[in-house]
């Protein structure tokens, strides 16, 4: 079975510098989709970015890039300048299983933006 | 101009109650979800439709029914409510699957008491 981790329950980032969220996964599968979510306090679940494993070049989406490492089942996510508005937690997502859009969430990791 | 939104937002209910989460979506999308947000922010699917028929539907005790009467549509039942139920649940959908997208709810808190 497909199984994400996020490895870091907090983070914490100086406003205008940049952090990196790491994500690994475990899968047999060769065709699949990574995604970052963003839920602030609001609770809703925003998309962040997407990311098709079969893609060799990294998505970007303005300040937010991740880091693609297919063979180390590994999908990191970079936020340049980070702003306080980025203060949330984020969840790395897998979807895989013959594309049912069945969403393998990690635990997620809690961001703080310190002004 | 909500995308998906469900009613009600935040619901507090005595224990053996059954109760109703509502969803709606309007962008077109023929599949529709429900997740569900524990205590500790974990989230696992419960429930998806696609075309108003159920594709996938995970370890849920039966007391949970989800029904669509139409695509634009997927409601959430809960019969005999227990303490443990007590969780967010989300509404979300998207276009097809195939790792397409798939936006979210709003969330509906429910608090078992």
């Amino acid at each position: 079975a497909q199984t994400v981790t996020q490895s870091q329950p907090e983070m914490s980032v100086q406003e205008a510098e940049t952090v990196t969220l790491s994500c690994t996964y475990d899968t047999s599968e060769s065709d699949y989709y990574l995604f970052w979510y963003k839920q602030p306090p609001s609770r809703q679940m925003i998309l962040v970015i997407r990311q098709e494993a079969y893609k060799q070049q990294n998505a970007t989406e303005n300040r937010f890039s991740v880091n693609f490492q297919k063979a180390a089942k590994s999908f990191s996510l970079k936020i340049s300048d980070s702003q306080l508005g980025d203060a949330a937690m984020y969840f790395c997502a897998y979807d895989g299983s013959g594309n049912t859009g069945k969403l393998i969430f990690g635990q997620g990791t809690t961001l703080q933006v310190k002004p | 101009d909500t995308a998906v939104s469900q009613t009600p937002k935040y619901l507090v209910t005595q224990m053996g109650n059954d109760k109703s989460i509502k969803c709606e979506q309007n962008l077109g999308h023929d599949t529709m979800y429900w997740y569900k947000q524990d205590s500790k922010k974990f989230l696992k699917i419960m429930f998806s439709y696609n075309n108003k028929e159920l594709i996938i539907n995970e370890t849920v005790p039966n007391r949970f029914s989800p029904k669509s009467p139409d695509k634009a549509h997927l409601n959430l039942h809960i019969n005999s409510l227990e303490l443990g139920d007590s969780a967010v649940y989300f509404c979300a959908s998207s276009h097809g699957t195939g790792g397409n997208t798939i936006y979210f709810g709003e969330g509906s808190w429910l608090t078992v008491v």
